[in-house]
């Protein structure tokens, strides 16, 4: 069965770096998100993508945040200065049509740990 | 603003037992909800979606239930086995031009052998 992958499973880093963090939705996909979680707390929404721009995107999602399809399979979060507040599980997820239609499928998520 | 709540936060049975796990939600103006199973330190496998339009939906040992005017809905897992033993948490999709899930915080379920 198709599956979003995510890579890597865990990144460390240290605060004020960048770091990209990769999903391959499935291939016959068209709308993309990523959400968050932070240790104990509720998955956040963060941003959705769809036609190679964003859609919406949550308070949580400021200049320190960007997204990007490079080509046609990854789908890419990028944060510029990583915050100790940042360190949470990222999930990446894709549906098939809009989502008010369709189910959105999770990856296995990246913990990013923020030191 | 969708406020999503998951009632018991955790849920310990023993093997074998019928068993209920609720959400509810402030805005009853969704287009749908998603239940998903989480296993510790993994993803958010999606078990089911319901369309607003809808009362229920059935996968295997699973029957999922919208009541949409009262803002809840409920999961029924029937025969219940130790591999269950997961958080499950419910999503809603608003309506108003939105793409984003709204999260409950979960229920935490243990099946005990």
């Amino acid at each position: 069965e198709p599956e979003v992958t995510q890579t890597p499973s865990h990144q460390v880093t240290q605060m004020g770096q960048e770091v990209i963090l990769r999903c391959v939705p499935i291939s016959n996909h068209l709308y993309f998100y990523w959400y968050r979680q932070i240790l104990g707390q509720k998955v956040e929404f963060l941003v959705s993508f769809y036609n190679n721009e964003i859609s919406e995107k949550s308070e949580i999602f400021d200049d320190q945040f960007s997204v990007e399809r490079p080509d046609g399979s990854n789908f890419t979060l990028k944060i510029r200065s990583t915050k100790l507040e940042d360190s949470a599980m990222y999930f990446c997820a894709s549906s098939e049509g809009q989502a008010t239609s369709y189910e959105q499928y999770f990856g296995p998520g990246t913990r990013l740990t923020v030191t | 603003k969708q406020e999503v709540t998951q009632i018991p936060a955790a849920l310990s049975v023993p093997e074998g037992e019928n068993l209920v796990l609720n959400c509810s939600f402030t805005d009853s103006a969704i287009y749908n909800l998603q239940w998903f199973r989480q296993d510790p330190g993994k993803g958010l496998t999606s078990l089911l979606l319901i369309q607003s339009s809808q009362r229920e939906q059935t996968s295997g040992r699973l029957n999922a239930s919208l009541d949409k005017s009262s803002g809840r809905s409920t999961l029924y897992i029937a025969a219940s086995q130790p591999g269950d033993s997961a958080t499950y948490l419910c999503a809603v999709l608003t309506q108003g031009g939105s793409e984003k899930l709204v999260f409950g915080k979960g229920t935490k379920l243990t099946v005990n052998p």
